[in-house]
């Protein structure tokens, strides 16, 4: 299957700051992407959808101005966790599809935790 | 509104066959999908229906029914690697993934 590539796997950041989270499509381009959050022993909750090339379409509930998501080209999206604090600590996920009638491919995760 | 159900948690034996059920309803139907994770893991697809049937691949079977809004995913042979939660999730008519909370699947030697 098609390889999506999420960096990084894990990542300790203080309060107050902001930590940026890759998640590439290797062998194919992706038209969409999605980012989830992962809470332990929860199911998957969809963050907010990105069309490459137009604005992010963010959940109710998720606060775009917190969450910055670009995706600036087919292969790349970036999401920013802006001025974190600990109840952001969770379990980052971005997917990927090439067609809306597609699987979509899920990047390794990341596991975040603000201290 | 959206709603997909499975079970929350079964537990079966190695070795033995185990079905894991959804069922759906949404605005539409694009098709289905079948997701297995590990703790701590993301995601690995394992199916996609889109019409009626059982589709089989390898241990590992899914059957559509469209009209009755239903699905499953049949595992064999049991083994204690396939311990995992198994996600369920439909594509709706606009082509959004919607998501069921997940079967964690226990396996007893």
């Amino acid at each position: 299957g098609a390889v999506v590539s999420q960096h990084p796997s894990w990542v300790i950041c203080k309060s107050g700051t902001s930590v940026k989270i890759e998640c590439r499509s290797l062998d194919f381009q992706a038209t969409t992407m999605f980012w989830y959050r992962q809470f332990p022993k929860q199911s998957l909750m969809l963050m907010a959808t990105s069309n490459e090339g137009s604005k992010a379409t963010y959940e109710q509930g998720v606060e775009k101005d917190k969450f910055l998501i670009n995706h600036a080209s087919l292969t790349l999206s970036t999401l920013t966790v802006t001025s974190a604090h600990p109840e952001d600590s969770s379990f980052y996920i971005c997917s990927a599809r090439s067609g809306r009638d597609t699987e979509a491919f899920f990047g390794q995760g990341t596991r975040l935790t603000v201290v | 509104g959206q709603n997909i159900d499975q079970p929350t948690e079964m537990t079966a034996t190695e070795g033995a066959i185990v079905q894991i059920n959804c069922t759906y309803q949404t605005s539409g139907f694009n098709g289905l999908f079948w997701y297995q994770q590990h703790a701590g893991e993301a995601p690995t697809f394992l199916s996609y229906n889109v019409l009626d049937g059982l589709e089989e691949k390898g241990r590992f079977s899914s059957f559509l029914s469209r009209s009755k809004g239903y699905s499953y995913l049949l595992l064999k042979e049991l083994q204690m690697k396939d311990s995992a939660s198994y996600l369920c999730a439909v594509l709706d008519s606009n082509y959004q993934l919607i998501w069921g909370a997940g079967t964690k699947l226990i396996i007893k030697p």
